[in-house]
């Protein structure tokens, strides 16, 4: 069985630093792009960052690209999410995902190859972790 | 404000079909067929119901299908039944600077 098990929520200061943590089993992880996406307090879905199997490639959004980076160990099928200066608005049920494992993608509309572009989706998510921020 | 227009509610009674809508520009819905669609429970994680626009994984009933025509794409669901009742939130891929961008969500409630 597939299975993503997130860890390392909790209670932050502003300005504070947390890493998340997510744990997968039942598929072989380091073929898969795997996500983060999170969810504040009665809000919608915001996608946070992605990287690919390998490691070699990584995305993120808007809001955190900065102070956020994403890594996994492949050798433990683990997947982190490090935060850095973080804000009130950063508060959140932190997900992970795991993505497809399809080919690269070529944007006509910019003229690049992505792992991203047919990979977009997410297929598996796990239960979230909570990520407070207050002082 | 999500990047994503969908109503922010739908309802429907038991048996019948109800469609959400979701509208983007040709950055991201109109220019990829890489639309997602996503069941949402209270208090359970998001559970993919349609990619591709149209495709359903393994496990999901048929009574949900997806389609797109020009920068809207839309989730239908027929035969509404009780356990239908929650978020659904619509997803695209947006090309390789925003990468990929969310719906608001849409509140399903089957009188």
């Amino acid at each position: 069985e597939v299975q993503l098990v997130e860890s390392g929520g909790g209670l932050v200061q502003p300005g504070g630093t947390l890493r998340l943590s997510c744990a997968a089993s039942g598929f072989a992880f380091s073929d898969y792009v795997m996500s983060w996406v999170r969810q504040a307090p009665g809000k919608g879905l915001e996608w946070v960052s992605a990287i690919t199997g390998g490691g070699d490639s990584t995305f993120y959004a808007g809001s955190v690209k900065g102070r956020t980076t994403i890594s996994r160990d492949n050798s433990k099928d683990t997947l982190y999410l490090q935060m850095n200066s973080l804000r009130a608005d950063d508060a959140a049920v932190y997900y992970c995902a795991k993505n497809p494992n399809h080919s690269m993608f070529y944007d006509i509309l910019t003229g690049y190859y992505t792992a991203f572009g047919s990979n977009y989706y997410m297929d598996v998510w796990g239960r979230g972790t909570t990520v407070t921020v207050s002082s | 404000q999500s990047a994503l227009t969908q109503p922010a509610s739908v309802s429907g009674s038991p048996g019948q079909s109800i469609t959400i809508s979701c509208t983007g520009t040709s950055s991201d819905i109109g220019a990829y067929n890489f639309v997602s669609w996503y069941q949402q429970r209270p208090g359970k994680a998001p559970k993919l119901i349609i990619f591709d626009v149209s495709n359903r994984p393994s496990g999901v009933s048929d009574r949900f299908s997806g389609s797109k025509s020009g920068n809207t794409a839309s989730l239908t669901i027929s035969g509404l039944q009780t356990e239908d009742g929650a978020h659904y939130y619509c997803h695209s891929f947006a090309g390789t600077s925003t990468h990929v961008v969310f719906g608001g969500g849409t509140k399903l409630t089957v009188l």
